[in-house]
């Protein structure tokens, strides 16, 4: 992996159902692996930065964790609400603090 | 905490025109990144600084970019001339890092933008 991919770019989500996401990145050169929710109309907000191996974090409903040796992160949202929807952004921090985005995943919940 | 703050936030111009968009950093932060967002591209980082100086410009799309920060409270991000391609949401945002090999946990902080237009 060569650059930031994150998957799926778009996802419809029934209010009230659990959902996923991924972000793969570079497996070397890591410092850290950021997580941005991203309102439209607002400006990116941070949700999660993450550096270790086996990092696992958690805000309310929304958790993430990290693998830095495949280089994978999956972010979780349980029982998603209408206020979650919004674009998740995640970025790969570089030993030398350069911050490369994804391109991010689209979340829609149903009512 | 007033936040990072850009401006303008909406820049409408006519081709050939220079442009100059601007970010104040949240104070104390010492890293200032510049990115654009297109609907193609998503957020791509132009350049950033560390402690006032400018550490990667490789995402500079050529040489009608240009950017300074000529302190730690202000930076500037110039389009000479500008084209239509360059219509796009241009962010700033800073964060507290170490230099190179030795960043800090620090998540990035956001201005809320300016919307480029270029006719």
């Amino acid at each position: 992996i060569l650059n930031v991919e994150q998957s799926p770019q778009s996802l419809h989500v029934q209010e009230g159902d659990s959902t996923n996401f991924t972000c793969s990145f570079p497996s070397s050169n890591f410092y850290a692996l950021h997580w941005y929710r991203w309102e439209t109309a607002k400006s990116p907000e941070a949700l999660f930065v993450m550096t270790l191996n086996g990092d696992e974090k958690k805000k309310g409903r929304i958790s993430a964790t990290l693998n830095t040796k495949e280089g994978y992160s999956y972010l979780y949202i349980k029982g998603s609400q209408p206020e979650d929807s919004a674009t998740y952004l995640c970025a790969f921090n570089r030993r030398d603090d350069k911050i490369i985005f994804g391109k991010g995943t689209r979340l829609h919940i149903l009512p | 905490d007033a936040g990072v703050i850009q401006s303008p936030r909406h820049e409408v111009t006519e081709m050939g025109q220079e442009v100059t968009l601007r970010c104040k950093p949240i104070s104390g932060h010492n890293s200032l990144f510049w990115y654009r967002q297109t609907m193609m591209r998503g957020l791509e980082l132009l350049i950033y600084f560390n402690n006032n100086v400018p550490i990667d410009d490789s995402g500079m799309p050529e040489d009608r970019f240009s950017a300074k920060m000529p302190n730690a409270s202000f930076s500037t991000l110039k389009i000479q001339p500008s084209e239509p391609r360059d219509s796009a949401v241009y962010f700033c945002a800073s964060s507290t890092t170490g230099g190179a090999g030795n960043s800090y946990n620090s998540p990035l902080h956001f201005g809320n933008g300016t919307r480029l237009t270029v006719t």
